[in-house]
Formats: structure tokens, C-alpha cells, sequence
């Protein structure tokens, strides 16, 4: 069974970078997608980006300017940075697997991490 | 695109029929996945592709649609059932969530 645990700091300052990584355990990172989902205190899901085992990205245009997505498959690893936060960057992010399923040639997230609370405050 | 879905909430007792519905801002063939979400703890795949059922989701989860509008239909609603249920585009990117169902008890 596959699982996700995301690490990393729960407050961060205004202006400063988050940083957060995303350890799989019971599988590898290898021939798979990987991706990064963010949800704001009480609100929806916010998709952020996701990358390839071999490093191919694919970024929210909402979020692309301040979004890096790294992975190291020799750790299986995968990382979010973004950078020059807000309050309105206040959200649980979550790291997920991107499953691909041949029987109809579709995507979606089958495998995700707990969560990490990530507050942005002076 | 944007995923709208509707209602926003309901209530519902044990062993109602409730169905959730979503509508894609343009045609999306097929391309839909369902999450449900329990307070506290992520979300967990129902159906993919519309209509297919995630290895291990109970066979009162289903799902139909097709162009823009997309539903969810649980046969019977079970006490475990009661969640936020989420459907997601990934037609083309950015993949795009709707706002959520909140399923309460009545």
C-alpha cells in the first residue's frame, strides 16, 4: 500500500518561501505523476501543479509564478516551494499520487497524504 | 474550466437515494473523478472517468454523465457516508475541483 507523508514547517512569515516535501513509502515515485493540492481553512480544493518521475512539471497559471515542484527519485521525494507568501497562502496542503487507469485511459489523485496545516503569519 | 456543482448541501437520512451534480464550464468527455472527504482527513477517490467505480468504494457509489453535466448517485445513503463530496476535471490543465457537497444528516 502506498503512502504519502508531507513534512515541513506550519508557520511561516509573510513575503518568506514554503517549503514542504512529500515522502512515499510502499511504492516508488518512479513511472508515476505526483502532485501537490492546497485547501484554505473551510474552503475547496485548489490543484497546484504536478510533476513527472522524470521531473516534467505542469504548474496552476493561478500559482505559476511563485510555484516550484522538485522530486528525487532516488529518495522518493517530492517537494513544494513557493515562494513570497501571503495570509491568503494559509491552507492544509496535501501531496498526492497521480494515478493513471488504462481501462478508460483516465487520471486522478488515488493516494494522499494526511496533510500539513500551513499557516503564513508574522 | 470551471466545475460547478450543485447542491452546495443537503440533508438526508439513512438509506435515501442522493444524488450530487456537477456541470463542466465546456465539454469534458468523461474526464471527472469524485472525492469524498471526511472532516480532518483528506479526500479519498470514489469513481474516475465518470463512471468507474475506485477498487474497494462500495457499489452504491455511481456515477453518470456525459458532455458538461456529470452526477453522483449514492443508492443508499449509509451513516459512514456523510462527508464532503468533491468532483475534479482533468480534461486539460489546470485540473479544477467544484466547491463541494456537504451531505448532512437529517
Amino acid at each position: 500500500q502506498v503512502q504519502l507523508q508531507e513534512s515541513g514547517p506550519g508557520l511561516v512569515k509573510p513575503s518568506e518561501t514554503l517549503s514542504l516535501t512529500c515522502s512515499v513509502s510502499g511504492g516508488s515515485t518512479s513511472r508515476y505523476y505526483w502532485t501537490w493540492i492546497r485547501q484554505p481553512p473551510g474552503k475547496g480544493l485548489q490543484w497546484i501543479g504536478y510533476i513527472s518521475d522524470r521531473a516534467g512539471t505542469n504548474y496552476n497559471p493561478s500559482l505559476k509564478s511563485r510555484v516550484t515542484i522538485s522530486i528525487d527519485t532516488s529518495k522518493d521525494q517530492f517537494s513544494l516551494r513557493l515562494s513570497s507568501v501571503t495570509a491568503a497562502d494559509t491552507a492544509v496542503y496535501y501531496c498526492a499520487r497521480v494515478g493513471y487507469f488504462s481501462d478508460s485511459s483516465a487520471f486522478a489523485f488515488d493516494f494522499w497524504g494526511q496533510g500539513t496545516m500551513v499557516t503564513v503569519s508574522s | 474550466i470551471q466545475m460547478t456543482q450543485s447542491p452546495s448541501s443537503l440533508s438526508a437520512s439513512v438509506g435515501d437515494r442522493v444524488s450530487i451534480t456537477c456541470r463542466a464550464s465546456q465539454g469534458i468527455s468523461n474526464s471527472v473523478a469524485w472525492y469524498q472527504q471526511k472532516p480532518g482527513k483528506a479526500p479519498n477517490l470514489l469513481l474516475y472517468a465518470a463512471s468507474r467505480l475506485e477498487s474497494g468504494v462500495p457499489s452504491r457509489f455511481s456515477g453518470s454523465g456525459s458532455g458538461t453535466d456529470y452526477t453522483l448517485t449514492i443508492s443508499s445513503l449509509q451513516p459512514e457516508d456523510f462527508a464532503t463530496y468533491y468532483c475534479q476535471q482533468y480534461y486539460s490543465t489546470p485540473w479544477t475541483f467544484g466547491q463541494g457537497t456537504k451531505v448532512e444528516i437529517k
